[in-house]
């Protein structure tokens, strides 16, 4: 199984500074043959299910706000909020879906300061 | 709009089974998987499996971990689809979820259904 590893587990972050969130996977989830990073980035706030923001590693989802972004390749990857708002309070999740069974990261608590 | 509407809380005894259904509605059932994922009381989620509503023969892929005790199925004249897990233990107390499959990620889950197991 890939093991997906968060960084950091919590973060508080100012209003309207960036947060950035880590992850890493136990080994590539790159696809050669057309070049895509099977990872995604979910956003959970309670008592929600996990609602998906960034697919492809860098594609934001339709009616995500332009602030959440995604980058990386291979096995190291990033979410980045360049503006925190109150409403991105939440815990964050990264997926791989390159192979079965579909891993998670432990998650990211992100908290305002 | 799409959605996804799950059947409600379930308390089971340990060594039972449950089973959860998963209404679609607003897209085309057969045209997409329909993944299941559970989540622990305040763990991350865990992936459980998908399956192809449009295979004749039920097309799943199970996580090994529930491999001998998972069954998921769907039943495309209704647009619902099924997970039943079998030998229900203490730390099988979760909230479970559908999630519709997409090549990129799940795009929409159901509302959770919370399974509780308690002698």
């Amino acid at each position: 199984d890939i093991v997906m590893t968060q960084s950091p587990d919590s973060l508080a972050v100012s209003l309207g500074e960036r947060a950035s969130i880590n992850c890493r996977s136990s080994q590539s989830v790159l696809y050669s043959s057309n070049n895509n990073n099977y990872l995604a980035w979910y956003q959970q706030k309670p008592g929600q299910p996990p609602k998906l923001l960034i697919y492809w590693a860098s594609a934001r989802e339709s009616g995500v706000p332009d602030r959440f972004s995604g980058s990386g390749s291979g096995t190291d990857f990033t979410l980045t909020i360049s503006s925190l708002q109150a409403e991105d309070v939440a815990v964050y999740y990264c997926q791989q879906y390159y192979s079965t069974p579909h891993t998670f990261g432990q998650g990211t608590k992100l908290e305002i300061k | 709009q799409v959605q996804l509407v799950q059947s409600g809380a379930e308390v089971k005894k340990p060594g039972a089974s449950v089973k959860v259904s998963c209404k679609a509605s607003g897209y085309t059932f057969i045209d997409y998987y329909m993944h299941w994922v559970r989540q622990a009381p305040g763990e991350g989620p865990e992936w459980m499996g998908w399956i192809n509503p449009k295979s004749t023969s039920g097309g799943t892929n199970y996580a090994q971990k529930f491999q001998d005790r998972v069954s998921m199925t769907s039943d495309t004249s209704i647009s619902t689809a099924y997970m039943e897990l079998s030998r229900l233990r203490s730390d099988d107390t979760a909230v479970y979820y559908c999630a519709r499959g997409r090549n990129s990620g799940t795009d929409y889950w159901g509302q959770g259904t919370l399974v509780t197991v308690s002698s």
